[in-house]
C-alpha cells in the first residue's frame, strides 16, 4: 500500500514565485526524503529530514516535518524554469526494513 | 563522473523473450535497489540487496529475478516479459540502508 500521498498532484506557477508541495504518510518513520525527477530520468536526492527534526534548509529548499500530523512540506523559493520536474517524498519506516516507500509525486511546471 | 550507470538506456524486447538489464556503481555502496516505475507513477521497489543479502518484495512477480555477482554490479532478469512489464527500471544505491539513495538514469523497457 502507498505510504505517502502528495498534494497537489500537479502545480503550475510563474517563474520567480514560490512552490509548496505537501506529503502525508501513514505510519511512524525514521526519516523522510524528497527527490526530484526530470522527465524520463532517474531521481535526484534533495533533502533528508529525520523524525526528530522539524525543519531543514538547503539552498532554495525548505522542508518541514510534523510527525504529529504525519505530514511534510517542501517549499521551493524563487522558482526557476529548471525546477520543472516531478517531486516525490519517500519515507523510511521505523520497522528497520532498510527501504524507502515513495509517494505519488507532484508534477511541478514553472512558466517562464 | 558517473556514479550509478545503467545499460542499456533503452531496451526493446519481444513478448516472452528474456531480457537482462544491468546496473553498476562506482560508489562502493553496500545496498543496491531495483525499482519499476510506470508512467506518472511512483517508483515501486522490486528487490534490494544489503551486501549479498537478497530481499524480495512480497508482490514482486516470480518473472523478475536479480543477481549481484559483486559489490559493483547488479542485474535484473525478466524471464518472460509481458506487455504489462513495459516501464522504466531504476537502479539505486545507498551507503546505509534507509538513507539517501543515488539513482541511475534508468532503462526504458518496451515490450512488443
Amino acid at each position: 500500500s502507498q505510504q505517502g500521498e502528495e498534494d497537489p498532484q500537479a502545480l503550475s506557477i510563474q517563474e520567480g514565485e514560490n512552490a509548496t508541495m505537501n506529503c502525508s504518510y501513514k505510519t511512524s518513520i525514521n526519516n523522510l526524503q524528497w527527490y526530484r525527477q526530470n522527465s524520463g530520468r532517474g531521481l535526484v536526492h534533495l533533502i533528508l529530514i529525520r523524525s526528530n527534526e522539524r525543519e531543514k534548509h538547503s539552498g532554495r529548499l525548505r522542508v518541514t516535518l510534523d510527525t504529529s500530523k504525519k505530514s511534510s512540506s517542501l517549499l521551493i523559493t524563487a522558482s526557476r524554469a529548471a525546477d520543472t520536474a516531478s517531486y516525490f517524498c519517500a519515507t523510511e519506516t521505523n520497522f528497520g526494513n532498510e527501504k524507502l516507500t515513495f509517494g505519488t509525486g507532484t508534477r511541478l511546471t514553472i512558466i517562464p | 563522473d558517473a556514479m550509478v550507470i545503467q545499460n542499456p538506456r533503452y531496451q526493446v524486447t519481444q513478448f516472452g523473450k528474456p531480457v537482462t538489464l544491468s546496473c553498476s556503481q562506482t560508489l562502493n555502496h553496500n545496498v543496491m535497489y531495483w525499482y519499476q516505475q510506470k508512467s506518472s507513477q511512483a517508483p515501486k521497489l522490486l528487490f534490494h540487496y544489503y551486501d549479498k543479502d537478497f530481499n524480495n518484495e512480497a508482490d514482486t512477480p516470480d518473472n523478475f529475478q536479480s543477481r549481484r555477482p559483486n559489490t559493483s554490479f547488479c542485474f535484473l532478469d525478466i524471464r518472460s516479459p509481458g506487455l504489462g512489464d513495459a516501464a522504466m527500471y531504476l537502479c539505486a544505491t545507498s551507503r546505509v540502508a534507509g538513507e539517501e539513495q543515488y539513482f541511475g538514469p534508468g532503462t526504458r523497457l518496451t515490450v512488443t
